[in-house]
């Protein structure tokens, strides 16, 4: 069975730089959630998307952004990056109406130097 | 607000003993999910169980059990004959149907199993 797909899953940035990374969700499923696990740390939830639309949101910083596009995948940008921002993230997939089962993908290690 | 608490920080055991991971949460809705997750040394979430706040039975699946008691609000997760490869974060988690259905965790058991 098809499960989420995130690239890159590795990513090392300098301070201050940019990063973009990408989620698939598992097809038909129609909401995409974002989660930053720090060293040590559980999973916080940043930023959810229902149907291309931002349906929800968490402790995102205002340097983040994302979006869901037409196609369903979804994309969270982070601009200025911190030293903090070093972290696994998450992306997730569901069916809205199914009982908030989550489908996790692999996740993004990103490293900022 | 939501909270999952967590109480063990970490947990070691010597292989072949029963482990028990104990979740208690707090919420003011009656609706909700509760979830354990694994995370093994490669960082992966692994999906172990999802329990509705309707659903109290205890459920078994080969060497997991889960005992959830809406009484005193706790989800424990119990592990028969430990194994090594066992070796893992666990996350309780609780997501509330009226609240966009977002995870909220709890702070995660470190189990270690040693030989």
């Amino acid at each position: 069975a098809a499960g989420v797909i995130q690239s890159p899953r590795h990513l090392i940035k300098e301070k201050r730089e940019t990063a973009t990374l990408k989620c698939y969700p598992i097809p038909r499923h129609d909401t995409v959630y974002w989660y930053q696990q720090g060293p040590g740390q559980d999973p916080q939830f940043l930023i959810s998307f229902y149907e291309k639309m931002q349906s929800d949101k968490g402790s995102i910083p205002d340097r983040f952004s994302a979006q869901q596009f037409s196609d369903y995948h979804s994309e969270l940008n982070m601009s200025s990056l911190e030293l903090g921002d070093s972290a696994l993230y998450f992306c997730a997939s569901s069916i809205r109406d199914r009982g908030g089962q989550q489908f996790f993908g692999p996740g993004t290690r990103l490293t900022v130097l | 607000a939501q909270k999952v608490t967590q109480a063990q920080t970490e947990i070691s055991v010597v292989e072949k003993e029963d482990v028990t991971l104990d979740c208690v949460y707090e919420t003011r809705d009656t609706t909700y999910y509760l979830f354990w997750y694994k995370q093994p040394p490669s960082g992966e979430l692994v999906f172990l169980i999802r329990r509705n706040s309707f659903d109290e039975q205890n459920e078994i699946s080969g060497r997991y059990s889960w005992n959830f008691q809406k009484s005193t609000s706790s989800f424990n997760f119990t592990i028969t004959a430990s194994q090594v490869v066992d070796s893992a974060v666990y996350f309780c988690a609780l997501i509330l149907t009226g609240g966009g259905n977002k995870l909220t965790f709890g702070t995660g058991t470190q189990l270690k199993v040693e030989l």
